[in-house]
């Protein structure tokens, strides 16, 4: 089983360039997350979404966005990246909300220059 | 804003040696979780612990609820290489039913 898989593994971005980090499930979840973790602050929420077509703010929203579509599909988009921006991002997913396991995919580690 | 405070956030011990990671608030979290993450991979769930007072074992991992759920704690017996990694624990809070993470704490094992 493929469970969360985000794409790319790595990027690299210019000061105001955009793009969209790619995150998919094959596991029937309704919820997925949006997480970005920078060294020694854990993992902070961007955006979450508890089925297809609803989406909500985390704690760290600014600078980001998110559509869900599908079931499968979270994709997050940065628009005008920021040096403050650089940093590991994790998807997840769950069956049925926080309070049961989460999986996370691997990440992108994202850097801005 | 409901915080969970790690601690410590680095810890270097030797193969053999026992330790405990803590990890606090001063509010109350209805469950806590404790996630291993190792270098560049995604956090995978150890355990999921929901009543004040509950100790779960995972062969040398030791967990504990406390009683008034604000707090929490990772033993590991008899450390091994293997359990390097970064440890997260994560808590349902009270805003929306948001998973809430600690810092970390980073442990290296020795041989």
């Amino acid at each position: 089983n493929a469970g969360v898989t985000q794409t790319p593994k790595f990027r690299i971005l210019k000061i105001g360039q955009s793009m969209t980090l790619q995150c998919t499930q094959d596991m029937n979840h309704n919820y997925m997350y949006w997480y970005r973790q920078d060294p020694g602050m854990g993992l902070k929420l961007i955006y979450y979404s508890v089925g297809a077509g609803i989406t909500d703010k985390g704690e760290v929203p600014n600078g980001y966005n998110v559509s869900r579509s599908t079931t499968e599909d979270f994709p997050l988009r940065l628009e005008l990246a920021a040096p403050s921006q650089t940093s590991v991002y994790f998807c997840a997913s769950s069956l049925l909300g926080p309070i049961v396991k989460l999986f996370f995919g691997s990440g992108t580690q994202l850097s801005v220059l | 804003t409901q915080l969970l405070e790690q601690s410590p956030q680095f810890l270097s011990i030797q193969e053999g040696e026992n330790l405990t990671v803590y990890c606090n608030s001063s509010s109350v979290f209805s469950s806590l979780q404790w996630y291993r993450q190792e270098p560049g991979e995604g956090p995978v769930l150890l355990v999921t612990v929901v009543t004040g007072g509950e100790v779960k074992k995972l062969k040398r991992l030791t967990f504990q609820f406390g009683d008034a759920r604000k707090d929490s704690s990772l033993h590991i017996t008899a450390a091994q290489p293997g359990d390097t990694g970064l440890y997260l624990c994560a808590g349902v809070g009270n805003q929306g039913g948001k998973l809430i993470f600690g810092q970390g704490t980073e442990l290296s094992v020795k041989p």
